[in-house]
């Protein structure tokens, strides 16, 4: 089955600073690559994804990159504010009428003001 | 609003008592999925269903069982709950051959 592995395990930054999260995985039939964010006491929520035919989505200040050839992905948090601070996960799938997300073990980032 | 709803949010019982945690979607999504979710942040699939009368086991042995008998409804439920039960409970849910799940907000439970 799917492995996803997620660096680092937390990471802490200056508020304004830039913060890269990378995972990678290892079928390499999954297409799907979504990022979620939760943060203390909620729920996650999906706060950007990418599918496999994309090499880079951006949106506001986060962007997703994903390196099919080397099987790994990476979310990129600019101009870091303090409300960003959160545990992200990302997860890969293969799709298909019985799919399901194969989680990263989250990071936990903090921003500092 | 369409959404996923969990209740109990926090619960608190003694040892051996049975239970069950409630999750239904209005989103008229086909799949649903319960994980497991310690303070060391990961989450653990125990069970999911892809449709009315299907379920099926997690990557994480669990004591609980579910049912789906309603497109929006997916209960877990403890037969006797124990310590290492105590934990925070999610449900989710996702629809048609891709995409990402929408997550409930939780069941914080507490076995004493």
């Amino acid at each position: 089955g799917e492995n996803v592995e997620q660096h680092p395990s937390t990471l802490s930054v200056q508020e304004g600073d830039s913060a890269v999260i990378k995972c990678t995985y290892s079928d390499s039939a999954s297409n799907y690559f979504p990022w979620y964010k939760q943060e203390l006491g909620k729920r996650p929520q999906l706060i950007i994804d990418i599918r496999s035919n994309v090499g880079e989505k951006k949106d506001q200040r986060i962007a997703v990159t994903l390196n099919k050839t080397a099987k790994h992905f990476s979310l990129h948090i600019t101009e870091t504010q303090p409300e960003d601070s959160a545990v992200y996960f990302c997860a890969a799938s293969k799709g298909g009428s019985n799919y399901k997300l194969t989680f990263g073990k989250g990071t936990l980032l903090t921003v500092n003001p | 609003e369409a959404d996923i709803y969990q209740t109990p949010r926090y619960l608190v019982i003694g040892t051996g008592k049975k239970i069950t945690l409630e999750c239904s979607q209005t989103m008229g999504h086909d799949k649903m999925y319960w994980y497991q979710q310690d303070p060391g942040m990961e989450l653990h699939l125990i069970h999911y269903s892809y449709g009315v009368n299907s379920t099926e086991k997690g990557d994480l042995s669990s004591e609980s069982t579910v049912s789906r008998i309603r497109t929006e409804h997916f209960p877990l439920t403890l037969e006797s709950a124990r310590p290492s039960h105590t934990s925070q409970y999610l449900c989710a849910s996702g629809h048609g051959t891709q995409g990402g799940y929408t997550f409930g907000s939780g069941t914080r439970l507490t076995v004493v």
